[in-house]
């Protein structure tokens, strides 16, 4: 695709309920990266995708999170039993290249809202 | 570790007037340096990075930044603020090694007509 596309832009969900956010990365983008940025904070960072290697979990804040990333391609975060602060736009990026000097191409986030 | 400070959340000039965003980074090796900009409800774009090259660095819409290890800093500036400028900026760091790229608070800049 034209850019990094993620779905559903925005989620209005009940604690406790699972959700599941979507990231489809540009075509032939290798690195994938999920952020959460809570407001008047940074972007944290959640997890790294690299082609097959293994993924970089550290920033992952809890077992209710995990991520997977299918064929290389899309990628799926899920929180389960969501609480209030999960709250927060999580940001998906990809990169044509692994390590410092690739770009991080952004979609515009997925809108969590756990009341 | 790796970590970026922004001083100033917010930051306000005038049209015309020159932006100066600030970021100190903290780093035990020599770092990657890079300025994102948000604009309302879009995701972050790169604006300008450094690699180790020329320490000064030139990015899109005027703006450059300069590296000075010496103050550990990658302050962005632009001379003639534009209200098309007024977005969410964010410094960001990361190593020649490593593939986490941290950020900083962000700092969100207004322009006044």
């Amino acid at each position: 695709g034209a850019g990094v596309s993620q779905s559903p832009s925005n989620k209005v969900t009940e604690k406790g309920k699972d959700v599941e956010l979507r990231c489809d990365p540009i075509s032939g983008h290798t690195a994938l990266y999920w952020y959460r940025q809570s407001l008047g904070q940074g972007l944290e960072f959640l997890i790294y995708f690299q082609g097959n290697s293994a993924p970089d979990k550290s920033g992952l804040p809890s077992d209710r999170f995990s991520a997977e990333r299918t064929g290389g391609s899309v990628s799926t975060l899920t929180i389960q039993r969501t609480q209030q602060e999960d709250s927060a736009v999580y940001l998906c990026a990809s990169s044509s290249r692994s390590g410092p000097t690739g770009e991080l191409f952004f979609g515009e986030g997925s809108r969590l809202t756990v009341l | 570790a790796q970590s970026v400070t922004q001083l100033g959340s917010h930051v306000s000039v005038s049209e015309g007037a020159l932006v100066l965003l600030r970021c100190n980074y903290s780093s035990s090796v020599p770092p990657y340096l890079f300025w994102y900009v948000q604009y309302p409800n879009q995701g972050l774009q790169l604006l300008l990075k450094y690699t180790s090259a020329a320490t000064l660095v030139k990015g899109i819409n005027g703006f450059e930044a300069e590296f000075k290890k010496s103050e550990t800093s990658f302050h962005l500036t632009k001379p003639s603020a534009h209200m098309s400028d007024a977005a969410e900026y964010f410094c960001a760091v990361t190593r020649n090694t490593g593939n986490q790229f941290y950020f900083g608070t962000g700092t969100s800049l207004t322009v006044i007509p």
